[in-house]
């Protein structure tokens, strides 16, 4: 146990529905990361928080997707509209400072029928 | 756009076999390397973390090295268990984004008793 924990850990929903993670990082941990995994691939990044703000977003992160870190400590990873290549493991990771150990969370399996 | 590669992409060894696995990056500008370790179904556990401006980091039977010049880090494990057996990711951490990490595909490794 790394002390990132994401919920819920499995979600499994029909496509066109909406779905939202969350992650609650480590206390004192002021970055904040998600990633996206596919079977058989390295995770790819998807956003960044410093604190509360967003800085920085792939364009792997469609309109459908949205985050968010209120207050800096808790973040949410909301997807609408989904679509089954939606399905993957979506991972938060999160380190304070620059440069250190970066820890992930367990991961929260999507599945998209 | 940076890339990592691994190589091989799956290695299977006797018990007690020392062996080396590859990453290679495209950036040699990069913040720092890591290490980690996923297991089926699981998240990241990172194993090393390797700052720009140093050449290798031990940890037990884990050592990885890092040579900028040519965009190369290798993790040695000496003496290799079947609780070893997992998938092995490295990741560059660059410049932007908090350090963002970008990931090779890994290589599973499976230890045979």
């Amino acid at each position: 146990d790394t002390g990132v924990s994401q919920n819920p850990r499995h979600k499994i929903t029909k496509r066109g529905q909406n779905v939202t993670f969350r992650c609650d990082p480590i206390s004192e941990h002021n970055r904040l990361y998600w990633y996206r995994q596919t079977l058989g691939q390295g995770p790819e990044f998807l956003t960044y928080f410093q604190n509360e703000a967003q800085l920085e977003k792939s364009r792997l992160l469609s309109d459908r997707f949205s985050a968010e870190r209120p207050k800096g400590s808790f973040s949410t990873l909301e997807i609408q509209r989904t679509e089954q290549g939606d399905s993957a493991m979506y991972l938060c990771a999160t380190t304070w400072g620059s440069g250190n150990t970066i820890y992930f969370g367990e991961g929260s399996w999507l599945t998209v029928v | 756009k940076q890339e990592v590669t691994q190589i091989p992409a799956a290695l299977s060894v006797p018990e007690g076999e020392n062996l080396v696995l590859n990453c290679s990056f495209t950036d040699s500008a990069i913040y720092n390397l890591q290490w980690f370790r996923q297991d089926p179904g699981k998240g990241l556990t990172s194993l090393l973390l390797i700052q720009s401006s140093q050449r290798e980091q031990t940890s037990g039977r884990l050592n990885a090295s890092l040579d900028k010049s040519s965009g190369r880090s290798t993790l040695y494990i000496a003496a290799s268990q079947p609780g070893d057996s997992a998938t092995y990711l490295c990741a560059e951490g660059g410049w932007r984004a908090g350090n963002m990490l970008t990931f090779g595909g890994g290589t599973r490794l499976m230890v045979k008793p």
